[in-house]
């Protein structure tokens, strides 16, 4: 059973690249999140989907695009990466109580 | 964007000392509060959820309360061990689907 996967696990983008993380999830969950976390500030949410078909703004979306391709995975495309997207970014999933999250992706924008 | 609020920051514990510490959340559209413990190099895990004002769960030597009227949560852990070191997270659930956390504390247990 492999819970929430995320790739890659690390990344290195130039200013101005782009790239997806991808995540998928095995458990049948209905809700998908993306997070990111930096230093002294926990997880702040980027962008959820309550279903498949349906995504929503998080507290900071800018800069990122989501999809839900389909119940299982849910993929964040930055279009032009900037310095200040170096961060861990969380994938999490939840049917209706506690969240399971992915291991992580360490991205540096240079 | 959801306050979700978690003092302190940091505390340090001695060994076999007992400790709590607070999480904050709007008082209004409460459907669940989670708590989440955290440690380095690893993914967040879930403790507890809470949907129920006066709630009160139970895990081994960590407790969470929840008072959803007045919109705060504590968690306590009760002699501290040095495995109990980690971030505790709070996240905030209402009605629609979001899970907003707070900046978490982190708590070091000296040996």
């Amino acid at each position: 059973n492999a819970g929430v996967t995320q790739t890659p696990k690390f990344q290195v983008l130039k200013t101005g690249q782009s790239m997806t993380l991808q995540c998928a999830q095995d458990m049948n969950h209905n809700s998908m999140y993306w997070y990111r976390q930096d230093p002294g500030m926990g997880l702040r949410l980027i962008y959820y989907s309550a279903s498949e078909g349906t995504t929503d703004k998080g507290e900071v979306p800018n800069g990122y695009n989501v999809s839900r391709l389909n119940k299982r995975e849910f993929s964040l495309r930055l279009e032009s990466a900037a310095p200040s997207q170096t961060s861990v970014y969380f994938c999490a999933s939840r049917r209706t109580v506690e969240a399971f999250f992915g291991q992580g992706t360490r991205l540096t924008v240079v | 964007i959801l306050n979700v609020e978690q003092s302190p920051q940091s505390l340090h514990v001695q060994e076999g000392d007992s400790t709590n510490f607070t999480c904050s959340f709007p008082s209004s559209n409460f459907y669940a509060l989670h708590w989440y413990r955290w440690e380095t190099a690893k993914s967040p895990e879930a403790l507890f959820v809470m949907t129920l004002n006066g709630d009160e769960k139970k895990k081994g030597r960590i407790s969470a309360t929840l008072n959803t009227k007045e919109g705060y949560s504590y968690l306590y852990i009760k002699g501290s061990q040095p495995e109990d070191s980690a971030t505790y997270l709070c996240a905030f659930n209402p009605s629609d689907y979001k899970l907003s956390f707070g900046a978490g504390t982190t708590v070091t247990v000296r040996a």
